[in-house]
């Protein structure tokens, strides 16, 4: 089965950091590009960040360039999405995908809450 | 990154057939074929329904279709059901090799 699981949002401080987590399995994660993707309460899908297969590539929306940085390890199946300078507006449900649709699921999100 | 433009709602009967639309730029919905669909149900995480402009998934109803003319994606649900309502976004490839989604199309059905 097919299974995208994020992990490591909460509560934090604008200007603080938090780093996000996506264990994939069921499939050869070192095959696919894959993508954060995140959901403000009430709000629409923002795309986030992009990452290549092999990771030599990354790609970011401009309302985080230079704050978040996408990462992988493809010996470990393991996504992840770190961020500094969080402001409030980064307050949102994030999920890793495959946006495309080759991989077929998408996780329950993590909850980043930024709020002093 | 200009989002994609999709109608805030559009609604029907059950039975009936509707077509939710998204709009592009000829660097995104026009240049590549990558144009995938999603369903959000409140309080869950987006389904895929459609990748690549007109694939469907294995598991998705057939009711469900999607298709491409020039900038503009749509995505027709014929045989309406009241499981059907839910929030719709369009996604798109660019360019820049970024995505880009549409703000969301809210189906009610009546």
């Amino acid at each position: 089965e097919v299974q995208l699981l994020e992990s490591g949002g909460g509560l934090v401080q604008p200007g603080g950091s938090l780093r996000l987590s996506c264990a994939a399995s069921g499939f050869t994660f070192s095959s696919y590009a894959l993508s954060w993707v995140r959901q403000a309460p009430g709000r629409g899908l923002e795309w986030v960040s992009s990452i290549s297969d092999a990771g030599g590539r990354t790609y970011y929306a401009d309302s985080v360039q230079g704050r978040f940085t996408i990462s992988r390890d493809n010996s470990k199946n393991m996504l992840y999405l770190q961020m500094n300078s969080l402001r409030a507006e980064d307050t949102a449900v994030y999920y890793c995908a495959n946006i495309r649709g080759l991989i077929d699921s998408w996780g329950q999100g993590t909850l980043v809450t930024v709020s002093s | 990154q200009s989002a994609l433009t999709q109608a805030a709602s559009v609604s029907g009967s059950p039975g009936q057939s509707i077509t939710i639309s998204c709009t592009g730029t000829s660097s995104g919905v026009h240049a590549y074929n990558y144009v995938s669909w999603y369903q959000q149900h409140p309080g869950k995480a987006p389904k895929l329904m459609i990748y690549d402009v007109s694939n469907r998934p294995s598991g998705v109803s057939n009711r469900f279709s999607g298709s491409k003319s020039g900038n503009t994606v749509s995505l027709t649900i014929s045989g309406l059901q009241a499981e059907d309502e839910a929030d719709y976004y369009c996604a798109s490839y660019t360019s820049s090799r970024t995505w880009v989604f549409g703000g969301g199309t809210k189906v009610t059905v009546l």
